[in-house]
């Protein structure tokens, strides 16, 4: 079946600091694969997505690159804000349906 | 543009009680999804409507669960009787169209706790 492996969180950085969430995923087939965010008291939003391996998505400062010969998708910032603090879900879509597999959430915590 | 509506935002009731969920997605929006999210999971996919068709609904718990959406716009999801296990987040979503661009517009979503 499909899935997706998130790092624990919380995630708790300074400001300015450098971010990387891991994502890990199992497919059966070719899948596209996303980062959702959801800030909160607001609901998931997309962040960014990339379709095919070694496509890199981004987005607000944020990057992933899809590795299919790792099966990752990892998140990364270069130097985040108060304002990144939010819950950030890793997800892939296979198939027709918009049908997509979440993983659990990491929790990113930014403080001054 | 308003965004996924979703109400009530929490609701608390007794196991065996009925509660029904209300959605109204995006303006234009023709497919409808409803997700369930557990405490400290992601959400899980219960049933998605193109237009009033529902066109997946293999995770549905059917038992207990129903939802419709008259005239492929609003939707309503019901639990009928609830379970302690049904206390979660249920998150309605909607998206232009059907093309599988995974571009989902959720709501902020209706917190159930079952008592």
């Amino acid at each position: 079946g499909n899935s997706v492996t998130q790092m624990e969180g919380p995630v708790t950085l300074s400001e300015e600091a450098f971010l990387t969430i891991n994502c890990t995923y199992t497919a059966t087939g070719y899948p596209s694969l996303f980062w959702y965010v959801q800030y909160p008291g607001e609901g998931l939003q997309l962040l960014l997505k990339a379709t095919k391996a070694d496509d890199k998505g981004s987005n607000k400062g944020f990057e992933a690159t899809y590795r299919k010969e790792t099966t990752s998708f990892h998140l990364e910032k270069g130097s985040v804000q108060v304002s990144d603090s939010a819950v950030y879900f890793c997800a892939l879509l296979v198939g027709g349906g918009n049908k997509l597999t979440f993983g659990t959430g990491t929790q990113l915590k930014v403080e001054l | 543009e308003a965004g996924v509506v979703q109400s009530p935002r929490y609701k608390i009731i007794e196991k065996k009680q009925p509660v029904a969920f209300w959605c109204n997605p995006i303006s234009g929006h023709n497919t409808l999804y409803w997700y369930r999210q557990n405490l400290g999971q992601g959400p899980e996919l219960l049933i998605r409507y193109e237009n009033e068709e529902a066109v997946d609904d293999s995770q549905l718990p059917k038992d207990r669960f129903s939802a419709e959406r008259l005239k492929g716009v609003d939707s309503t999801l019901k639990i009928q009787p609830a379970e302690l296990g049904d206390s979660a987040v249920y998150l309605c979503a909607s998206s232009f169209r059907t093309g599988d661009t995974g571009e989902l517009f959720f709501g902020e979503g209706s917190r159930l706790t079952v008592l």
